[in-house]
């Protein structure tokens, strides 16, 4: 079956350390994006990318980097820049960045910093 | 700008109907609606596109007034399995869905 594969599933930083979260999706779709949701805040908008070895930053990238290398592939290190990293982060995929298309979510990675 | 949804939170017997209404103040051109259960990925309900088109499936169906920049989710003869956190999603045009805060629901029996 297709679908999005997040890792880990629960994670814990220590002060001052970068961590990758991984992101992998069999579904062939060319959008991918990752969102943080904060209790009460919705879904926010980290970074996204549309097409292979090209991504863009959302409303709330700071701190925060991203690669894709690959189609199946969108990987996000949470730096040590970024201050208040603990959140449940989600990673998406749409088939297209086309207006038809629904997103479909992983079932993501909660981030505790220890 | 993230789009406004009301109510906040809900509470409904089972049976019973409920709206949840999800407002913009930009111009729109889609509204995905999700359904979230706690601790789990968001789950896709349906797009409506431009034109004031109105979709559903089963007892849940949603309506899109691109003049007032506004959708309203309908949920019908609620079920237990209705229960989560209910997420508008907006699209200004090819850009990445903008998410409201989202709207709890909560089914009792």
């Amino acid at each position: 079956d297709g679908g999005i594969t997040q890792s880990p599933k629960y994670l814990f930083r220590k002060e001052g350390q970068n961590v990758t979260l991984s992101c992998e999706q069999n579904l062939n779709h060319d959008a991918m994006y990752w969102y943080r949701q904060d209790p009460g805040q919705g879904l926010r908008l980290i970074y996204y990318s549309q097409i292979v070895n090209d991504f863009q930053k959302g409303d709330i990238a700071e701190g925060y980097s991203v690669s894709r290398e690959k189609k199946e592939s969108f990987p996000l290190t949470v730096t040590s820049a970024q201050k208040n990293p603990t959140a449940f982060y989600l990673c998406a995929t749409q088939r297209s960045s086309g207006l038809s298309y629904g997103y479909t979510f992983g079932s993501g990675t909660r981030l505790t910093v220890v | 700008q993230q789009p406004v949804q009301s109510p906040q939170a809900v509470i409904l017997r089972e049976g019973e109907d409920a709206v949840i209404n999800c407002s913009s103040s930009k111009a729109l051109y889609s509204v995905h609606w999700y359904r979230q259960k706690h601790g789990e990925a968001p789950i896709f309900l349906m797009i409506l596109l431009k034109g004031g088109e109105q979709k559903g499936h089963d007892k849940i169906s949603a309506s899109f007034n691109e003049k007032k920049q506004q959708s309203s989710l309908y949920l019908t003869a609620s079920q237990l399995s209705y229960s989560g956190t209910y997420f508008c999603g907006t699209d200004s045009g090819n850009t990445p869905l903008v998410f409201g805060k989202g709207t709890r629901l909560s089914v009792i029996a």
